[in-house]
């Protein structure tokens, strides 16, 4: 099965409401990167995250590494949220490498 | 701050080539990634490199062979084009596996 579960899988949402994405670990996860996937392919950074909690405007992110999940919340959604959100975590077996979720496609509607 | 270019953007090739891929970053990062998009999928490993000349075997690295010539460039070559392939490569680079950046990626068509 999958080692990176990403859920939901697609989701669309009226502009200026909230949600939450989730990634599902199982492996031993280190480290979670989210990222946004444009429509372009271009893949921006959107949190590093070791277990914790980071805040970056609308957006928020948690890294809970003993009950192996992550999750992405998003406020105030704007029609510039959409695109493929990915989150990607460090394996404890090698510290180079990441194993990435198959996204989540997010729609937001005017 | 600073930048990952990825060339060519466009690549197409006939079945059986060989066809070059070329990545440089200006972060001094010393990891480097090659990674393949399937469309509508996630990122799959196909090589990386811990440092100048070193080479490490990803998930999918068959039918691929790369080079690290220095620390700011990492090359990948797919060594026989199959028929109707179509992905994105993506390249990327990070401080000794930390946070990974992204390039802007290569998008290949074999006709």
């Amino acid at each position: 099965g999958d080692k990176v579960k990403q859920s939901p899988s697609a989701l669309s949402l009226q502009e200026g409401t909230n949600s939450a994405l989730r990634c599902n670990f199982s492996i031993a996860a280190t480290t979670v990167q989210w990222f946004l996937q444009n429509p372009r392919g271009s893949l921006m950074n959107l949190f590093y995250l070791v277990p914790g909690t980071k805040e970056n405007g609308r957006l928020k992110s948690a890294f809970d590494s003993k009950e192996s999940y992550s999750t992405l919340h998003i406020r105030d959604a704007q029609l510039e949220d959409s695109g493929t959100y990915f989150c990607a975590a460090g394996d404890d077996t090698n510290a180079y490498k990441v194993i990435f979720g198959k996204g989540t496609h997010l729609h937001v509607l005017p | 701050g600073g930048i990952i270019t990825q060339t060519p953007k466009f690549l197409i090739g006939q079945e059986g080539q060989k066809l070059t891929l070329k990545c440089q970053q200006n972060f001094n990062h010393d990891t480097m990634y090659w990674y393949r998009q399937d469309s509508g999928k996630g990122l799959r490993l196909i090589y990386y490199s811990i440092t100048e000349n070193d080479l490490q075997k990803g998930d999918l690295s068959e039918g691929y062979d790369a080079s690290r010539e220095k620390k700011s460039s990492f090359s990948l070559t797919v060594t026989s084009a199959q028929k109707n392939e179509m992905a994105v490569f993506l390249c990327a680079s990070s401080i000794s596996g930390y946070e990974q950046y992204f390039g802007p990626g290569t998008r290949l068509t074999v006709l």
